[in-house]
C-alpha cells in the first residue's frame, strides 16, 4: 500500500530565506510523486509532478523537488520564499495502472509561514 | 477553456438528510475522481468514475455513492448525513488514457452538518 509521510505540520521562514518541506514516501512500485499547493478556501493547484523521468523536478512559482529512490524522499524547496509563498502544501502518491487509473493519496499537509 | 468546476460552493444540512454534490471535469477529461478533505487533513480518496462506472473505492461507506453521466460530469450523494461527515468535497478530473495525467482539482464544495 502507499503512503506519504509529510514531516512538520507547520513551517516558518523569513522572507527571502529557503523554504524546505520534507516528504517520505511508500509505495509498492515505481511510483508518481507529486507536490500540490492549497490557498485558504480553495481547491488545490498543482506545483509540480515527478513520473519517472529527471530526478529534479521544476515546477511553478520557483518550487523544485528532488526524487531520491534511496532515501525514499521528494523534499520540495524554494531558494527564496515570498510572502505570496503562506498556504498548505500537500505531498501525494499516486500508483498509476496501465488503464489509467490513478489512486492518489496525499499526505496530511505542510502549512508554511512567510514571516515578513 | 474551463477547469474542474463544482457545485454549489456551501452547503449546510442537518444530521440524517441526504445530499447531492456535483462537479464537470476539465475540457477534455473523462475520468473523475471525489476525496474529502476534513479540517486539518489532506484529502482523502472516495472513489474514482470513469465510462459511467465506479473503478475504484477507498474507505467510505456506502452512504456514499456516485454517478458518472455520458458527458462526463459526476455526483456525489452521500445519505444520513452524520456531524463527521463535515468537510471540504474535492472532484478531480483526468484523462485516463495517459497513466500519469495530473488530476485537475476544482475550487471544492464545503459541507457542514448540523
Amino acid at each position: 500500500a502507499q503512503s506519504v509521510t509529510q514531516l512538520g505540520s507547520h513551517v516558518s521562514v523569513s522572507e527571502g530565506a529557503l523554504v524546505l518541506l520534507r516528504c517520505n514516501y511508500s509505495s509498492s512500485v515505481p511510483p508518481y510523486l507529486f507536490w500540490y499547493v492549497q490557498y485558504p478556501n480553495q481547491g488545490l493547484q498543482l506545483l509540480l509532478k515527478y513520473t519517472s523521468a529527471a530526478t529534479l523536478v521544476k515546477g511553478i512559482n520557483g518550487f523544485e523537488a528532488e526524487f531520491k529512490k534511496s532515501e525514499t524522499s521528494f523534499h520540495l524547496t524554494k531558494p527564496s520564499a515570498h510572502m505570496s509563498d503562506a498556504a498548505e502544501y500537500f505531498c501525494a502518491v499516486s500508483e498509476g495502472d496501465s488503464g489509467g487509473y490513478q489512486k492518489v493519496t496525499f499526505g496530511t499537509g505542510t502549512k508554511l509561514q512567510v514571516i515578513p | 477553456d474551463a477547469g474542474v468546476t463544482q457545485s454549489p460552493t456551501h452547503l449546510i444540512k442537518t444530521r440524517g438528510q441526504q445530499v447531492t454534490l456535483r462537479c464537470s471535469p476539465k475540457s477534455g477529461h473523462d475520468t473523475v475522481s471525489w476525496y474529502q478533505q476534513a479540517l486539518g487533513q489532506g484529502p482523502q480518496f472516495i472513489f474514482q468514475y470513469y465510462e459511467e462506472e465506479e473503478r475504484q473505492r477507498g474507505n467510505f461507506p456506502d452512504r456514499f455513492s456516485g454517478h458518472q453521466f455520458p458527458n462526463y460530469s459526476s455526483e456525489l450523494n452521500v445519505n444520513a448525513l452524520l456531524l463527521g461527515d463535515s468537510a471540504l468535497y474535492l472532484c478531480a478530473s483526468s484523462l485516463a488514457s495517459v497513466s500519469t495525467d495530473t488530476q485537475y482539482f476544482g475550487p471544492g464544495t464545503r459541507l457542514t452538518v448540523l
